[in-house]
């Protein structure tokens, strides 16, 4: 079926180091591929998302990249702060009937950031 | 600013209770999904919902029903609540069409003794 797979669980950095989270996807139909953050005791909440039409995306010291012929995609965080520790999630979207989407998560990467 | 929000932030229930989770969105949005996170299994989706009175089973549907009788609401029914289903569960909604973007609601966390 399909699946999300997303590596490592758990990331430790230095403060100011980069982070990068690695996601793959199995359904070639999948087209969209958001990245949530969840602070500890909080909902998860959008940081960023790249449709399958482009191949990177970047907003400030977050940016994410996308390999449709391998099925790969990336969260790439620089200049590490300690507010960036928390839980992150990839997804990627599967069409459900004519224009409906449902997301596929990750098993989610536990970034901790040291100061 | 989009607001999903469910009826309890806690719950305790004991083993075979009827357990009712709702939630809440204010936004008219198509789609509601509920969704079960657990340490190391990410978020599992539950149900899913793409208009009044529809539902759609997701990955892991044993156990639960739901029910969606008005656009805004949707509810998760733990017909008889068992010591697995101690969990967080988590609301979420979006536009529908294009717009493929969730919005959760803060979570509830479940523990069935």
């Amino acid at each position: 079926g399909e699946n999300v797979e997303q590596h490592p669980s758990t990331l430790s950095v230095q403060e100011g180091d980069s982070a990068v989270i690695k996601c793959t996807y199995s359904d070639s139909a999948s087209n969209y591929f958001p990245w949530y953050k969840q602070e500890l005791g909080k909902r998860p909440q959008l940081i960023i998302d790249i449709r399958s039409n482009v191949g990177e995306k970047k907003d400030q010291r977050i940016a994410v990249t996308l390999n449709k012929t391998a099925k790969h995609f990336s969260l790439h965080i620089t200049e590490t702060q300690p507010e960036d520790s928390a839980v992150y999630f990839c997804a990627a979207s599967l069409p459900f009937g004519g224009a409906t989407n449902k997301l596929i998560f990750g098993t989610g990467t536990l970034l901790a950031v040291q100061p | 600013d989009v607001k999903v929000t469910q009826s309890s932030r806690y719950l305790v229930k004991r083993t075979g209770e009827k357990v009712f989770l709702e939630c809440v969105q204010d936004m008219d949005h198509e789609n509601m999904f509920w969704y079960r996170q657990d340490p190391g299994l990410g978020l599992r989706l539950i149900y899913f919902s793409y208009d009044v009175k529809m539902k759609e089973k997701g990955d892991i549907p044993e156990g639960y029903s739901v029910s969606r009788e008005k656009k805004e609401r949707f509810s998760l029914i733990l017909e008889s609540a068992s010591t697995n289903q101690t969990s967080m569960y988590l609301c979420a909604s979006s536009f529908g069409g294009t717009s493929y973007e969730q919005y959760f609601g803060p979570g509830t966390r479940l523990t069935v003794t």
